[in-house]
């Protein structure tokens, strides 16, 4: 069975650092990943769509990484802003299951 | 256009009863997905559609938990004689085709709550 793991659970930084979140997932047999954020008491709203055959993907000050063979992807944000904070879901499609397998996380703050 | 919409956006039912939650999926998108969230967790995978057929169930927490996409767009999840275990956030993903490529676009949510 797929199993999703995000860290940290919890990262709190000062405005304008870069900052890097990471994802690892236990079956590499995947078709692709998909980045998300949640805002509070809202849905998702997708960030960033990598296929198993991409290395990367990139949309603004967002940059997204996949590295199949071990298991591992990391989202990069670059010049953080307080509008970024949200919890941040990684999730995998593939290893088995027909929807997307989710991590718990990373709840984000920028502090102004 | 117009995104994915769910309704209700809140639901409070009390233990035993019976609840309705309703999905309209982005107009033309063959792919229709249930998820379950609770509190502090990702989401959870509950079912899938391509079209009007049910392809996988296999999340489905107990043969409470119904599902419905008989014209092949809206969907309809239904849990029966709901239990406090039951209270989560129940999201709907609809993608443009099939299932292992393509983007998932999500709605708002239903928060269900059982008393």
């Amino acid at each position: 069975k797929q199993e999703v793991t995000q860290i940290p659970a919890a990262l709190s930084v000062p405005e304008g650092e870069n900052l890097v979140l990471n994802c690892s997932f236990t079956d590499s047999a995947i078709y692709n990943l998909q980045w998300f954020r949640q805002d509070p008491g809202k849905g998702l709203t997708s960030l960033l769509l990598i296929q198993s055959s991409q290395r990367e993907q990139t949309s603004g000050r967002l940059n997204a990484s996949l590295d199949k063979s071990s298991g591992r992807s990391t989202l990069y944000i670059a010049a953080s802003q307080p509008g970024d904070s949200a919890t941040y879901l990684c999730a995998v499609m593939g290893g088995g299951a027909d929807g997307l397998t989710f991590g718990k996380g990373t709840h984000l703050i920028i502090q102004p | 256009g117009a995104g994915v919409s769910q309704s209700p956006r809140y639901k409070v039912a009390k233990r035993g009863q019976d609840v309705a939650l309703r999905c309209d999926p982005i107009s033309g998108h063959v792919s229709l997905f249930w998820y379950q969230q609770a509190l502090g967790q990702g989401p959870e995978f509950l079912t899938y559609f391509q079209n009007e057929a049910q392809l996988d169930k296999s999340g489905l927490p107990s043969d409470r938990f119904f599902a419905e996409r008989p014209e092949g767009s809206v969907s309809t999840l239904k849990i029966q004689r709901t239990q406090q275990e039951d209270s989560a956030v129940y999201l709907c993903a609809s993608s443009l085709e099939g299932r292992r490529t393509y983007e998932q676009y999500f709605g708002p949510g239903t928060r269900l709550t059982v008393t």
